[in-house]
């Protein structure tokens, strides 16, 4: 069975801290993995990882695949009040792109 | 870019009534569109993968007389919660992929239902 584990699953910190948030994978037919930011509603996307080793960056957020030991960690640097939120990891799988989510890391960075 | 929208955002509804929900892709054509439940707390639960012009895809223990699914246009999904019960009660989220990266899912804003 597909499966897709996040860790931790949740975490306190103070803003300026920055966090790594991890995410392992066992999915068939890999084909991605997705990181998204869900706040009060929908998730937003954030990245998709398709080739290992090669770090993506947006701002203070930034992500890295790892396809032979099946993980991906989401990095955030000079955390803020704003960066409170559940990250979500998903992996993409099938010749449909399913995505199978992970139960998400609740982020709270305290001021 | 890449925008999609749910509607209604809210809605209350009686046991055993049926409420539909639209989900549309705003600035972009959908191929695939699919339907995830969450529950509070919970991670999102794929319910059905639907592609435009064919039968949605229901996941394992979704049913599909219950939870309609049609994805009439490139732009347009909706689902129908059929005879809704209280357990029906959630929050559903539909996401659309991009035609030329299908990889990537954008996600509407949610329909959070109440059956009461």
């Amino acid at each position: 069975e597909d499966k897709v584990v996040q860790s931790p699953l949740s975490l306190v910190v103070h803003e300026g801290d920055t966090v790594t948030l991890n995410c392992s994978y066992e999915v068939t037919n890999f084909r991605s993995l997705l990181w998204y930011k869900q706040e009060k509603k929908a998730p937003t996307f954030l990245f998709m990882l398709t080739s290992s080793g090669i770090e993506k960056k947006s701002g203070r957020l930034s992500s890295i695949l790892d396809k032979k030991e099946l993980f991906s960690i989401l990095n955030i640097t000079a955390t803020q009040t704003g960066d409170s939120a559940i990250y979500l990891c998903a992996g993409v799988w099938g010749s449909n792109y399913k995505l199978t989510f992970g139960k998400g890391t609740l982020l709270t960075v305290n001021p | 870019g890449a925008v999609v929208s749910q509607h209604p955002s809210r809605v209350i509804c009686k046991s055993g009534t049926s409420v539909k929900i639209e989900c549309r892709s705003l600035d972009f054509q959908a191929t695939t569109m699919f339907w995830y439940r969450q529950f509070p707390k919970k991670s999102l639960m794929l319910m059905a993968t639907s592609n435009e012009g064919s039968k949605a895809t229901y996941e394992q223990g979704v049913e599909k007389d219950k939870f309609l699914i049609n994805h009439a246009s490139l732009t347009l999904s909706t689902l129908t919660v059929t005879s809704a019960h209280p357990e029906d009660s959630s929050f559903y989220i539909c996401s659309a992929s991009l035609i030329s990266s299908s990889y990537e899912q954008y996600f509407g804003p949610g329909t959070r239902l109440t059956v009461t």
